[in-house]
């Protein structure tokens, strides 16, 4: 079945510092959709960032991911850390487009912007 | 905008006993509907999807036996957790999104102690 791998536990860093957390997945869909989720502490995980187009660079709130299917990625930068960007993060999988598919979330990584 | 309002928050349910939770999507048509669990150390796990007018598709390892769910409308569904145990501790998570949308609106999600 589909599975994603992401950097586990807990990744400390420093304000103004670049954040860079890995994704990579597995799956036998051609044109699989990959997401960014973040969620801070007792809120719901919300949508951070997503793509379906092979090497298109996507970007919002300064975050920004590429999906390389030759390397099955979808790596999260950010250039400049922000206290505010502490929390956790799950990097996400879905087979298509339609209503109904199912996600497969990544362990989920804890990202801790100390100053 | 859209919101998934989730609840209860926690709920303490004594074992063999059951326990519902509730999901109301606000904002947007929730189309589908998918329960997911996070037990402790791990990530989010699809207990099953919910489409309008299609049958309930649960996953492996979980069944309708033992988690019935109900999706009336396009606004409400509920899951309930039968027989509860202490395997069944954990986060369970709402996730809602509108037909040909690819973003996933989540609830706060329920947290289910065993004693």
């Amino acid at each position: 079945g589909d599975s994603v791998t992401q950097t586990e536990g807990l990744v400390t860093l420093t304000e103004g510092l670049p954040v860079m957390l890995n994704c990579t997945y597995q799956t036998i869909y051609s044109n699989p959709f990959l997401f960014w989720y973040v969620q801070h502490l007792n809120e719901s995980p919300r949508l951070l960032l997503k793509s379906f187009t092979d090497n298109k660079r996507t970007e919002h709130q300064g975050f920004h991911a590429t999906l390389h299917k030759s390397s099955s990625s979808f790596h999260l930068q950010k250039s400049s850390a922000q206290l505010s960007d502490s929390a956790l993060y799950y990097c996400a999988l879905s087979a298509s487009n339609s209503a109904g598919n199912k996600l497969t979330f990544g362990i989920g990584t804890r990202v801790l912007v100390r100053p | 905008g859209a919101l998934v309002y989730q609840y209860p928050r926690r709920t303490i349910c004594k074992s063999g006993t059951s326990m519902r939770m509730e999901c109301q999507a606000v904002g947007f048509q929730a189309t589908s509907v998918a329960w997911y669990r996070q037990s402790p150390q791990k990530t989010f796990e699809l207990i099953a999807l919910s489409t309008v007018n299609s049958a309930i598709k649960y996953e492996q390892n979980f069944t309708q036996e033992k988690f019935p769910i109900s999706h009336p409308n396009l606004s409400f569904s509920s899951m309930t957790v039968l027989n509860a145990y202490l395997e069944d501790r954990g986060l369970y998570l709402c996730g809602a999104r509108d037909r040909g949308n690819t973003e996933v609106f989540f609830g706060k999600g329920t947290r289910l102690t065993v004693v």
